[in-house]
């Protein structure tokens, strides 16, 4: 019964090759959220979704994209990878943005740039 | 600016308890939450406080003082398996969660 599911868990990729992580939720939550985590580092916010808006942060790179195409499924392009992009990619949603919601997060994707 | 702080690292002996701090200057404050994260796998939600005091789950208990931007997660009855890192977050207005760089646990026999 998982609530959070990432696809690919592991993706190699290489430089400069466009490729795309998914992110789907049972739990039928109105926000989907896209984290970064480098080793040993937090986990920083890229962008999310509150429903069908697209919300992103200002330091987030042009190279990093994200569509969600209905309420279950979101998905992180990123368009031409570099060796900096080579992370964890973190997907979580919350029912909303409210204080009291909490963020549930999918087991990630280990990205490998070579 | 945001700014949270946590410890590195911590060893704590396995049956013992751990306090594991965090303190935080952020703009705007709408609640601080825990997570564990073991290697190479997804955060998972331990506790949330957004009112002064102690919330209690458990083994593990969470601590708040907005007056001191300051919070505590307490792991009583340390097992093993508690080994994992631990991290503070600070959900600020919109509803943006903030992360600390997490506090790594290494609990011993």
């Amino acid at each position: 019964d998982a609530m959070v599911i990432q696809n690919p868990r592991y993706q190699v990729t290489q430089f400069g090759k466009p490729v795309t992580l998914s992110c789907s939720q049972t739990l039928n939550h109105n926000v989907m959220y896209w984290y970064q985590q480098k080793s040993s580092q937090a986990p920083k916010l890229l962008f999310h979704y509150y429903d069908k808006d697209f919300n992103n942060e200002a330091d987030t790179p042009d190279n990093f994209q994200s569509r969600r195409p209905n309420t279950s499924f979101c998905f992180l392009d990123i368009r031409s990878p570099g060796l900096g992009d080579a992370a964890m990619y973190l997907c979580a949603t919350s029912r909303g943005p409210g204080d009291l919601d909490t963020q549930y997060f999918g087991p990630g994707t280990r990205l490998t740039v070579l | 600016g945001q700014n949270i702080d946590q410890p590195t690292e911590m060893t704590a002996t396995e049956g013992a308890i751990v306090q594991i701090n965090c303190t935080y200057q952020t703009s705007g404050f709408n609640g601080l939450f825990w997570y564990q994260q073991h290697a190479g796998e997804a955060p998972t939600f331990l506790s949330y406080n957004v009112l002064d005091g102690l919330e209690e789950k458990g083994r593990f208990s969470s601590f708040l003082s907005r007056s001191k931007g300051y919070s505590y997660l307490l792991l009583k009855e340390l097992q093993m398996k508690d080994s994992a890192s631990y991290l503070c977050a600070v959900k600020v207005p919109p509803g943006k969660l903030i992360f600390g760089q997490g506090t790594t646990l290494q609990v011993k026999p």
